[in-house]
């Protein structure tokens, strides 16, 4: 079956303390990306990688890093989280060519940084 | 500016009706696509339909109709017969530009809440 994965699906954690999210996808997609979801503010785009070894900030990444040293695998490593990254999570892959090209969606994990 | 406008913040349907969500855009690329997702109370993102810039009819899937009136801008997703499985979020979502040679990117609305009455 199609699909992205990610790990966990909720975690609460403390302020200052490194933590990883996990996502892998089994689709052989060239596009992942990392998004957050608040309320009113729709989905933004946090982190993207093109390919493998192949990555770039989005609209928010302050706070975030990403690596991509294979194909199917996206972690998102938050550092030093703070509250304010209290958030859903969600990361997407796609094909990298023209047309009806969806993203499929992991489904979602839902932090809160106290 | 924003990319992609919905209206709407949150509608009330009564069950079996026809329900539709505004969406309007905002781009000067003359390629892109028009994604419609739903997102029930359990978080994940379901994948509706699609619309590519250059296709030339309105595209249909099931109980779903995307309106693309590329003139005014705006593609407006048709819920024909609405079902109170219906009841989620739903985002509008936008791709510009050619997926090789930049950040392929999906811009989202803040979405509209649906809730189907019965």
């Amino acid at each position: 079956e199609a699909q992205v994965t990610q790990n966990p699906r909720y975690l609460i954690t403390v302020t200052g303390k490194k933590l990883t999210v996990t996502c892998s996808q089994n689709m052989n997609h060239e596009y992942m990306s990392w998004y957050r979801q608040d309320p009113g503010l729709g989905l933004r785009q946090i982190y993207y990688s093109m390919n493998v070894e192949v990555t770039d900030k989005g609209d928010v990444p302050e706070g975030y890093k990403v690596s991509r040293k294979e194909k199917r695998n996206f972690p998102l490593i938050l550092e030093s989280p703070s509250p304010n990254q209290t958030s859903l999570y969600f990361c997407a892959s796609s094909l990298q060519r023209r047309g009806i090209s969806e993203a499929f969606f992991g489904q979602g994990t839902r932090l809160t940084v106290v | 500016a924003q990319k992609i406008t919905q209206t709407q913040p949150g509608m009330f349907v009564q069950e079996k009706e026809a329900v539709t969500l505004d969406c309007t855009y905002d781009t000067s690329d003359p390629s892109y696509g028009l994604f419609w997702y739903k997102q029930p109370s359990s978080g994940e993102m379901i994948f509706l339909i699609y619309q590519g810039s250059y296709d030339q009819q309105n595209a249909t899937e099931g109980r779903y109709s995307l309106n693309f009136q590329k003139a005014r801008k705006s593609a407006n997703l048709v819920i024909s017969a609405s079902q109170l499985g219906d009841s989620a979020m739903y985002f509008c979502a936008m791709r510009e530009g050619r997926p090789m040679d930049s950040n392929y990117q999906l811009i989202w609305g803040a979405g509209t809440k649906l809730i189907i009455k019965p």
